[in-house]
């Protein structure tokens, strides 16, 4: 069945560290990929996406993602944590059979320590 | 930088209802989209509209739901007869081109159903 998956639900890494979130999907043709992120209250920010070419893309606020066709994965990294970056993190997708839609993973919560 | 608007950032309701969420998408994209976020949930698709007509729904999207572009700025989800199940986040995006299936979001509509 087609999904998009996050295996972590809560992540807490502490400030400065290094950070990985994971994704995976599973769906025929590769779709294109994306990550969202919802600060508490507000909407979602796209950090950055996938179409093809470069298969690491890099995104807004030292975000950056690498695509990995044999793995399914389009995990999401940053190398150092700032507080303001404690959120909920979407991992998504749009098929390449679909007209419009957005297929969401069940997020992952990242909390920073101080 | 353009965004997506959404009024009421609120809106409280009793079973049975009829409600309406309004969205202002950006003034040059030609696509639009509803997308519903229950509480602890991921968020899900519920409908894209193009050229004044529905290109894609979901399943949740039943005859309770509709979407109107009543002039050229507004874009409209009317909820009938609201349920409880109703109560969630309700997010608006547009996008500039279906190519490009890149959707900016608006901050949402939090409906309470009581």
């Amino acid at each position: 069945a087609q999904s998009v998956t996050q295996p972590d639900i809560h992540i807490t890494v502490s400030e400065g560290a290094s950070l990985e979130l994971r994704c995976n999907y599973s769906y025929g043709a590769t779709p294109y990929l994306f990550w969202y992120v919802q600060s508490p209250g507000q909407g979602l920010q796209l950090l950055l996406k996938y179409f093809s070419g470069d298969t690491l893309v890099q995104g807004i606020k030292g975000f950056e993602a690498e695509f990995k066709r044999s793995q399914s994965s389009f995990n999401l990294r940053k190398p150092s944590v700032h507080w303001s970056d404690a959120a909920e993190y979407f991992c998504a997708v749009v098929p390449y059979s679909s007209a419009s839609k957005i297929i969401f993973g069940s997020g992952t919560r990242l909390s920073i320590r101080p | 930088e353009p965004e997506v608007t959404q009024t009421p950032s609120h809106q409280v309701t009793q079973m049975g209802q009829e409600v309406i969420l309004r969205c202002v998408p950006i003034s040059n994209h030609l696509y639009f989209y509803w997308y519903r976020q229950i509480l602890g949930q991921k968020v899900e698709f519920l409908v894209s509209f193009y050229n004044n007509e529905i290109s894609e729904k979901s399943e949740i999207f039943d005859d309770q739901f509709s979407v109107e572009r009543p002039d050229g700025s507004n874009f409209t989800l009317k909820i009938r007869s609201t349920k409880l199940e109703d109560s969630a986040m309700y997010f608006c995006a547009s996008s500039e081109n279906q190519g490009v299936r890149e959707q900016y979001f608006g901050p949402g509509t939090r409906l309470t159903v009581t």
